[in-house]
């Protein structure tokens, strides 16, 4: 059964410093990775999805890595901002389903 | 991109009660959708795989006849919560999307049930 985790669960950081969301896996057999943003009470935004064939991809400030073989994911936040805090889930696809991290919490303090 | 239209946004309804959660994919015709269930401080998880016209696929654990999942057309599947109670208070969220595309997500559903 596939495990997914993401760490740390929550992190706190000024504005301006650049950061890394980690997020691992325990079953390397997935179609893809992506990483999420979730607004509290909202909705998924996905930021950033990475084909098991490539090793990573990259959307304006962020920048997502996938090592497929030790089950690694990092998602790289460049020059936080507060409009960047909430909580970021990565999910890998198995078949047609995601299986979710439980989500780093995220602040960015002004 | 695809947008998936997911309404009510928020419900409150009392126990013993039945509520109904629509998915939408508004512009693109979706072969699967996906319905997760998110408990405060814990990660989406997948309730069932709802694939049109034909029955979900729950997964382990799932009541299948207390979360009825109807897919009827391409572009629609809806969630009925049957005799809702208190513990099923969750924030439920839907998906859709293309045999292994990139999936699309609703805006999700705040239901309390007191």
């Amino acid at each position: 059964k596939q495990e997914v985790t993401q760490i740390p669960a929550a992190l706190s950081v000024p504005e301006g410093e650049n950061l890394v969301l980690n997020c691992s896996f325990t079953d390397s057999a997935i179609y893809n990775l992506q990483w999420f943003r979730q607004d509290p009470g909202k909705g998924l935004t996905s930021l950033l999805l990475i084909q098991s064939s490539q090793r990573e991809q990259t959307s304006g400030r962020l920048n997502a890595s996938l090592d497929k073989s030790s089950g690694r994911s990092t998602l790289y936040i460049a020059a936080s901002q507060p409009g960047d805090s909430a909580t970021y889930l990565c999910a890998v696809t198995q078949g047609n389903a995601l299986n979710f991290g439980k989500g780093t919490s995220l602040l960015v303090t002004p | 991109g695809a947008v998936v239209s997911q309404h009510p946004s928020r419900v409150i309804c009392k126990s013993g009660t039945s509520v109904k959660i629509e998915c939408r994919s508004l512009d693109f015709q979706a072969t699967t959708m996906f319905w997760y269930r998110q408990f405060p401080k814990q990660s989406l998880m997948l309730m069932a795989t709802s694939n049109e016209g034909s029955k979900a696929t729950y997964e382990q654990g799932v009541e299948k006849d207390k979360f009825l999942i109807n897919h009827a057309s391409l572009t629609l599947s809806t969630l009925t919560v049957t005799s809702a109670h208190p513990e099923d208070s969750s924030f439920y969220i839907c998906s859709a999307g293309v045999a292994n595309e990139k999936l699309f997500f609703g805006s999700g559903t705040q239901l309390s049930v007191l």
